[in-house]
């Protein structure tokens, strides 16, 4: 069965400072890969997912994330952290034809001003 | 992006009661829903697939007389909580495919809150 591991719980970064979060998972195919961000009182929102080809994807907000077969890690970056990016970070596998998803645990991003 | 809604946002309940929560694509049709169960701290856990004008699929473990979803038309799926107790208060969160491909996306819900008394 597919799994998703995000080793980080919490994660304090200074604004302006780099922030990469990681995240490995657990899948037999080849699969499809997603980034969420949540926010208190909204939907999970997008920030990026991968299917195939270029292992680097861009997102929204300037979060990219690589996807590295060889280590089962699809971890999240962005360059400059900004103060609004502090929310609860979710990666996530699709399996069933790539809708079902199976989500890690999550990451809380504290962002110090 | 495409907007989901869900209602409500916050329930509170008696033990025994049922309580049944709306999930609805606002700007695109959507022949497939998902709820989810999310609980403090934890992950989001899919509980069933929803698929308009027929039966919903359920995941292991998950009661289908207990959680009974309905997708009735194309902007709206429900999820009812028969019989409730404490051990369901959760935060249930919808989502919308936008679509029918698996490369297709996801829109969630900004979730309901379930408190059973």
């Amino acid at each position: 069965a597919q799994s998703v591991t995000q080793p980080d719980i919490h994660i304090t970064v200074s604004e302006g400072a780099s922030l990469e979060l990681r995240c490995n998972y657990s899948y037999g195919a080849t699969p499809y890969l997603f980034w969420y961000v949540q926010s208190p009182g909204q939907g999970l929102q997008l920030l990026l997912k991968y299917f195939s080809g270029d292992t680097l994807v861009q997102g929204i907000k300037g979060f990219e994330a690589e996807f590295k077969r060889s280590q089962s890690s699809f971890n999240l970056r962005k360059p400059s952290v900004h103060w609004s990016d502090a929310a609860e970070y979710f990666c996530a596998v699709g399996t069933g034809g790539g809708n079902k998803l199976t989500f890690g645990t999550g990451t809380q991003l504290k962002v110090e001003l | 992006g495409a907007v989901v809604s869900q209602h409500p946002s916050w329930v509170i309940c008696k033990s025994g009661t049922s309580v049944k929560i709306e999930c609805r694509s606002l700007d695109f049709q959507a022949t497939t829903m998902f709820w989810y169960r999310q609980f403090p701290k934890q992950s989001l856990m899919l509980m069933a697939t929803s698929n308009e004008g027929s039966k919903a699929t359920y995941e292991q473990g998950v009661e289908k007389d207990k959680f009974l979803i309905n997708h009735a038309s194309l902007t709206l799926s429900t999820l009812t909580v028969t019989s409730a107790h404490p051990e369901d208060s959760s935060f249930y969160i919808c989502s919308a495919l936008q679509g029918v491909r698996g490369t297709d996306t996801q829109y969630f819900g900004p979730g309901t809150r379930l408190t059973v008394l």
